[in-house]
């Protein structure tokens, strides 16, 4: 079964400065998808960014961007010049499957992270 | 705006009782999933359908069932209510056109508070 690991349970940033989280996950698949996916205290689920595992190049969305290591198995996600508004949980996740066949989300347990002003 | 509506928002009931959670998908989506997330935790996946047939199962009480109807809204039922499934309930869809393969549309929620 696949399982995705996130090792830091809390972080702090201050405003402006950069700010990296961790995840990890595990499978035996070779085609899926890795999510950072926000969660602020409105509770809203809110997609950060997206990786297709078949993509060698890392995703990037303004100030986002991930490191994404497909032999270790390891997706983290970069925050640059961080705002305020960055405030909220973070999730990762993984899709297995591609195309019509792909099964369901499976999150890790989250970051929480706080922006300093 | 995700385009996915979950009502309703909030639900307090006692325990005991049975409520249902209704979702509309995003228009044309024919996946539905339904996830708890309870207080601090992760989103649990409890089950999702594919054009009114259940495609997966994770981790859903025997007490809770789902279905999807052919109009493609599902309604999440919860039965013999505990303390314990006090929670935030997502449904999500999703879509296989390739421009945006992959991603889960998340709806708002239905936070269910039982006493």
């Amino acid at each position: 079964a696949q399982t995705v690991t996130q090792s830091q349970p809390e972080m702090s940033v201050q405003e402006a400065e950069t700010v990296t989280l961790s995840c990890t996950y595990d499978t035996s698949e070779s085609n899926y998808y890795l999510f950072w996916y926000k969660q602020p205290p409105s509770r809203q689920m809110i997609l950060v960014i997206r990786q297709e595992a078949y993509k060698q190049q890392n995703a990037t969305e303004n100030r986002f961007s991930v490191n994404f290591q497909k032999a270790a198995k390891s997706f983290s996600l970069k925050i640059s010049d961080s705002q305020l508004g960055d405030t909220a949980m973070y999730f990762c996740a993984f899709r297995g499957g591609y195309g019509g066949s792909q099964g369901n989300l499976i999150f890790g347990k989250g970051t929480k992270l706080s922006v300093k002003p | 705006d995700s385009g996915v509506t979950q009502t309703p928002k909030h639900l307090i009931t006692a325990t005991g009782q049975r409520v249902t959670l209704r979702c509309s998908p995003r228009s044309g989506d024919l996946s539905v999933y339904w996830y708890q997330q309870s207080l601090d935790q992760g989103l649990q996946f409890l089950i999702q359908y594919y054009n009114g047939e259940e495609r997966a199962k994770g981790n859903i009480l025997e007490r809770f069932s789902a279905q999807q109807f052919p109009d493609l809204h599902s309604e999440l039922n919860l039965s013999s209510l505990e303390l314990g499934d006090s929670a935030l309930y997502f449904c999500a869809s999703s879509a296989v056109e390739r421009e945006n393969a992959g991603e889960l549309f998340f709806g708002e929620g239905s936070r269910l508070t039982v006493l």
